[in-house]
């Protein structure tokens, strides 16, 4: 099984360029997540879906933007990219938000802002 | 406020020997969910155990276990018999039932290092 695949890998943006982060997974999970981890940080939530149609914000949303339109893709576009949005992004997925229930990330996006 | 606290920022230990790491949290619900996860080198994060806040036992699954002191509010990994791979990150992560529990708070991680 793929899981929970992201694209790029690797990325390098001028101050001010636009770009799209993608997020798939073939587990038919119902919640998508995406976390931004700056370096020595634990997860920051960006945003997270629970279901197709539907996103809301999470931590740090300023500069983000996602949508849902199914099940399987999550996609975070960044608009205006600044120096402050050099991370490494990660998007994430679980069949519901229940106590126990754990995350699948991928493997990541190390995006450079400069 | 919810708070996860890990104090060692890296670690070593010998291969085939016993390590903790450290977790303490702090939350004022009496129902919240503790996990831990693992980051290799190649940057996934990867579920390892998971403990519940009213679970009579303490988890366990393969080589870890979760040491779950209520009182003191500490949920402390330990691996034992210790291999090469497992030198990696590892990241404490509690969520919550007030609010929103879709929320993971995350620790800052402890880098492990395995040596032969």
């Amino acid at each position: 099984n793929a899981g929970v695949t992201q694209t790029p890998k690797f990325r390098i943006l001028k101050i001010g360029q636009s770009m799209t982060l993608q997020c798939t997974q073939d587990m038919n999970h119902n919640y998508m997540y995406w976390y931004r981890q700056d370096p020595g940080m634990g997860l920051k939530l960006i945003y997270y879906s629970v279901g197709a149609g539907i996103t809301d914000k999470g931590e740090v949303p300023n500069g983000y933007n996602v949508s849902r339109s199914t099940t399987e893709d999550f996609p975070l576009r960044l608009e205006l990219a600044a120096p402050s949005q050099t991370s490494v992004y990660f998007c994430a997925s679980s069949q519901s938000g229940g106590m126990s229930e754990k995350l699948f990330f991928g493997s990541g996006t190390q995006l450079s802002v400069l | 406020a919810q708070k996860i606290t890990q104090t060692q920022p890296g670690m070593f230990v010998q291969e085939k020997e016993a390590v903790t790491l450290d977790c303490t949290y702090d939350t004022s619900d009496p129902s919240y969910g503790l996990f831990w996860y693992k980051q290799p080198s190649s940057g996934e994060m990867i579920f390892l155990i998971y403990q519940g806040s009213y679970d009579q036992q303490n988890a366990t699954e393969g080589r870890y276990s979760l040491n779950f002191q209520k009182a003191r509010k500490s949920a402390n990994l330990v691996i034992s018999a210790s291999q090469l791979g497992d030198s990696a990150m590892y990241f404490c992560a509690m969520r919550h039932n007030a609010g929103n529990n879709r929320k993971l708070i995350w620790g800052l991680g402890t880098s492990l290092a395995v040596n032969p």
